[in-house]
């Protein structure tokens, strides 16, 4: 299965702190993409990072890729209360065009 | 900023009811997509399109479900004779090519009683 595991599972933290959540996925992929989703809504995309690239920013948001640990990570600078929400990871293959979600990170920001 | 459009966003429907999920992808996207996401579950991939057809599906998508394109603007996702189980957010999405510019509607959240 390509599709990813997001660590940790849940993360509580003060406002202001630093958020970083992981993924792992199991095959070679094309892109990675992170979503968020707060609760019972719609998918937010939030960046996409291909897999000839190491790092993107946007904003807040850092995201890492490193092919060879089939690992992504997604960090939140500065949080605040209104990015409480959950976070996915999905891989995309150069087979198709279909994403492949992992579990999610439930984020939770406390003001 | 163009979106994905998908009504309704809530629809109940007793088991075994037929049930069409309607969507509308960005205009000038090429491949549309269904996903599912059952409650505290994660997303799941259901089928994705392309000029006209099928391109793939999963094992979720199995006879029970259809699509259509039946005009130059909506996407439908048909399930047939709904189970208890078929209760979910199902999303549409759409892509002008690959993963750009991939684009998620809102979801319609499907409850089978």
């Amino acid at each position: 299965s390509q599709q990813g595991e997001e660590d940790p599972q849940a993360l509580s933290i003060q406002e202001g702190e630093n958020a970083t959540m992981n993924c792992s996925y199991k095959t070679s992929i094309n892109n990675l993409q992170w979503y968020r989703q707060n609760s019972g809504r719609g998918l937010v995309h939030l960046i996409l990072i291909r897999s000839n690239e190491r790092e993107k920013h946007s904003g807040r948001l850092r995201v890492t890729l490193d092919t060879s640990k089939k690992s992504s990570s997604l960090l939140i600078t500065a949080s605040r209360a209104a990015d409480t929400a959950s976070y996915f990871c999905a891989t995309g293959t150069n087979t198709g065009n279909q994403f492949y979600f992992g579990t999610g990170t439930s984020l939770t920001v406390i003001p | 900023e163009p979106e994905v459009t998908q009504t309704p966003s809530h629809q109940v429907t007793q088991m075994g009811q037929e049930v069409i999920l309607r969507c509308v992808p960005i205009s000038n996207h090429l491949y549309f997509y269904w996903y599912r996401q059952i409650l505290g579950q994660k997303v799941e991939f259901l089928v994705s399109f392309y000029n006209n057809e099928i391109s793939e599906k999963s094992e979720i998508f199995d006879d029970q479900f259809s699509v259509e394109r039946p005009d130059g603007s909506n996407f439908t996702l048909k399930i047939r004779s709904t189970k208890l189980e078929d209760s979910a957010m199902y999303f549409c999405a759409s892509s002008k090519r690959g993963p750009d510019g991939y684009t998620f509607g809102s979801g319609t959240r499907l409850t089978v009683v």
